[in-house]
């Protein structure tokens, strides 16, 4: 069964700086995808970045990027320039190829100080 | 993308009543999921909706106490049967939305709002 570890229940960082949130997963499975998912206080769930595990380049978005180190099952987000809104439960998740499922870590809390 | 509307967005129910919750998506997914999020806790899966056939539940989940029905590719509820304050989450609907072909096929999974449930 996949498994996705997350050891920092909270984080914190002053606003423009940078932040890196750790993660790691276990699988079995070859076809697999990977995704740091942002939960703000409205609940609403949404995508920060996605890595296709079949891909080498490690995925980037805006300020959003990630260290994907397949061998050792580690999947990190770094933020760089922090804002006040990435202020949220950030969640690091497991999907399979062949199900759609996703396995979540247990979640880091980020608090980005003015 | 898909826009996921989840009703209720909230509900405060006594112990011993059900709760449906509906999940409507703007195009036809094929499969559609509904996980709980216990208080300060992460998402947990309860089931897959398959349209056509039963919903497949996770390892400590049943169907007796979570009721699915997806009677077409773009509608699903879930309920929640004789709660009781355990049964206090947030309950979200989620489709898998596969975009491109071979080497630029994107996954991503679409959330609805969350129905927070607090049962009294």
């Amino acid at each position: 069964a996949q498994t996705v570890t997350q050891s920092q229940p909270e984080m914190s960082v002053q606003e423009a700086e940078t932040v890196t949130l750790s993660c790691t997963y276990d699988t079995s499975e070859s076809n697999y995808y990977l995704f740091w998912y942002k939960q703000p206080p409205s609940r609403q769930m949404i995508l920060v970045i996605r890595q296709e595990a079949y891909k080498q380049q490690n995925a980037t978005e805006n300020r959003f990027s990630v260290n994907f180190q397949k061998a050792a099952k580690s999947f990190s987000l770094k933020i760089s320039d922090s804002q006040l809104g990435d202020t949220a439960m950030y969640f690091c998740a497991f999907g399979s190829g062949n199900t759609g499922k996703l396995i979540f870590g247990q979640g880091t809390t980020l608090q980005v100080k003015p | 993308s898909a826009v996921i509307s989840q009703k209720p967005s909230r509900d405060i129910c006594q112990r011993g009543t059900s709760l449906t919750i509906q999940c409507q998506v703007d195009s036809q997914v094929t499969m559609m999921f509904w996980y709980r999020q216990q208080p300060g806790q992460s998402l947990t899966l309860i089931a897959t909706a398959n349209q056509g056939s039963e919903a497949t539940y996770e390892s400590g989940f049943v169907i007796d106490k979570f009721p699915i029905s997806r009677p077409n590719l773009t509608f699903s509820t879930l309920t929640v049967s004789n709660m009781s304050p355990e049964d206090s989450s947030i309950y979200l609907c989620s489709v898998d939305h596969f975009a491109g072909q071979g080497d630029s096929m994107n996954t991503e999974a679409f959330f609805g709002q969350g129905t927070r449930l607090t049962v009294v």
